[in-house]
């Protein structure tokens, strides 16, 4: 069955202090990952997909690896609106279309 | 260009009422999708709409679920005899649908609200 899980589920960060959110899937063969950036009471807001093993994206402070079995999502130098959830999701061959999320990890930046 | 709109932003409702909630995919996107977030949870995806294609219902909850999709456009989700479990905010997606939803980007709208009493 495939599974995707983040940690943490909350993190607490000061402005410019740099840390990483971990993304850990199990499937039977990667279609792509999908990173997405939640505010409260608003849709998932896409961010980034990563579709091979040794792929990178980034965007502003925002930088999105992929390994084998999990990717991470660094943030570097953070600001107080970087404060959101950030979603991982991964499709996977045996799926079909759906995306399978993860529950989140809930981060906050403190001026 | 628009994003994915949904409707209404937020529904309340009685137990047992049948609810309609409505969503509009970007234009020129093919591709729909419908999800379901409950508090503390991940999204679960419930029902995939491709073109003319039959839909992909394997997501679907129970039978008190259906969705429907006029050509490649509008979409409605029904909620038949609402139950408190039901509460959760009920997400759309849309991707352009070239690859078939395969390793496409799903962009998502702000979702409806829905609280079951």
């Amino acid at each position: 069955e495939d599974q995707v899980t983040q940690s943490p589920e909350a993190l607490r960060l000061q402005e410019g202090e740099s840390s990483s959110l971990n993304c850990s899937y199990t499937v039977s063969g990667l279609r792509g990952l999908f990173w997405y950036r939640q505010d409260p009471g608003k849709g998932p807001e896409f961010l980034f997909t990563l579709y091979s093993a040794g792929e990178e994206k980034e965007k502003e402070r925002l930088k999105a690896t992929l390994t084998k079995k999990e990717s991470f999502l660094h943030i570097t130098a953070p600001k107080p609106e970087d404060s959101a959830t950030y979603l991982c999701a991964v499709q996977a061959i045996n799926s079909g279309y759906a995306l399978n999320f993860g529950k989140g990890t809930s981060l906050l930046v403190t001026p | 260009g628009a994003g994915v709109s949904q409707s209404p932003s937020n529904k309340v409702t009685e137990k047992g009422k049948d609810v309609e909630l409505r969503c509009d995919p970007i234009s020129g996107h093919t591709a729909l999708y419908w999800y379901r977030q409950r508090l503390g949870q991940g999204l679960e995806f419930l029902i995939y709409f491709q073109g003319n294609s039959a839909p992909d219902k394997s997501g679907l909850p129970s039978d008190r679920f259906s969705a429907e999709r006029t050509g490649e456009s509008v979409s409605t989700l029904t909620i038949q005899r609402t139950q408190q479990e039901d509460s959760a905010v009920y997400l759309c997606a849309s991707s352009h649908g070239l690859a078939g939803g395969y390793q496409e980007t799903q962009y998502f709208g702000p979702g409806t609200r829905l609280l079951v009493l």
